[in-house]
């Protein structure tokens, strides 16, 4: 059972470049969510996801896109990355909106 | 603004030893409270949650304490293990809407001295 899968585990961008950040569970849960981690402010929210084909903007949506096509799958698309989007950003899935999150190991995004 | 404040970047406990981890909270539609631990280089691990209807839930050598009157939460570790040394966040969300979102505080470092 592999859980949450986050690829690829580091990246370095050029300013303007876009990508995508993939993730994948195996455990048939409805909710999955996008965040990033910045030193001394947590993890914030990007987008979240309730099911397939229902997506909706977090904390900080702003120059990302996700779509969920299928239950397995919700990649986080960088349209144009900038700098201010260096950061670890983590996957995380749950069966329903009360159980814990169970979180990928992340991906360390650098953007020069 | 940070509506999920963890005020101790670290703390530094000896092997054995109860450790205490802080944890206050602005939004009064808060209601479900979970606490992570996150070694270096790995995700987050979810250890412990507790309902606003409760103010205590226990689970082994881990218990998380609610004081809903002066928004603030705690989670104790009795006895506190080197295994234990990680970051631990402190988390929040409300369950009275349809967003989803979860609400992270900055994380606080535990070191257990052996």
């Amino acid at each position: 059972n592999a859980g949450v899968t986050q690829t690829p585990k580091f990246q370095v961008l050029k300013t303007g470049q876009s990508m995508t950040l993939q993730c994948a569970q195996d455990m048939n849960h409805e909710y999955m969510s996008w965040y990033r981690q910045d030193p001394g402010m947590g993890l914030r929210l990007i987008h979240y996801s309730v099911g397939a084909g229902i997506t909706d903007q977090g904390e900080v949506p702003n120059g990302y896109n996700v779509s969920r096509s299928t239950t397995e799958d919700f990649p986080l698309r960088l349209l144009s990355a900038a700098p201010s989007q260096t950061s670890v950003y983590f996957c995380a899935s749950s069966p329903d909106r009360v159980a814990g999150y169970t979180f990928g190991s992340g991906t360390r995004l650098t953007v020069v | 603004d940070q509506q999920v404040k963890q005020n101790s970047p670290s703390l530094s406990v000896q092997e054995g030893r109860i450790s205490i981890l802080n944890c206050d909270y602005t939004n009064s539609m808060f209601d479900y409270f979970l606490w992570y631990k996150k070694y270096p280089a790995e995700g987050p691990t979810f250890l412990i949650s507790i309902s606003s209807i409760k103010d205590k839930n226990e689970d082994g050598r881990f218990t998380v304490f609610l004081n809903k009157s002066a928004k603030h939460l705690s989670l104790h570790i009795v006895p506190s293990q080197p295994g234990d040394s990680a970051v631990y966040f402190c988390a929040a969300r409300t369950t009275q809407t349809g967003a989803n979102n979860l609400f992270f505080g900055t994380g606080t470092r535990l070191t257990v001295i052996p």
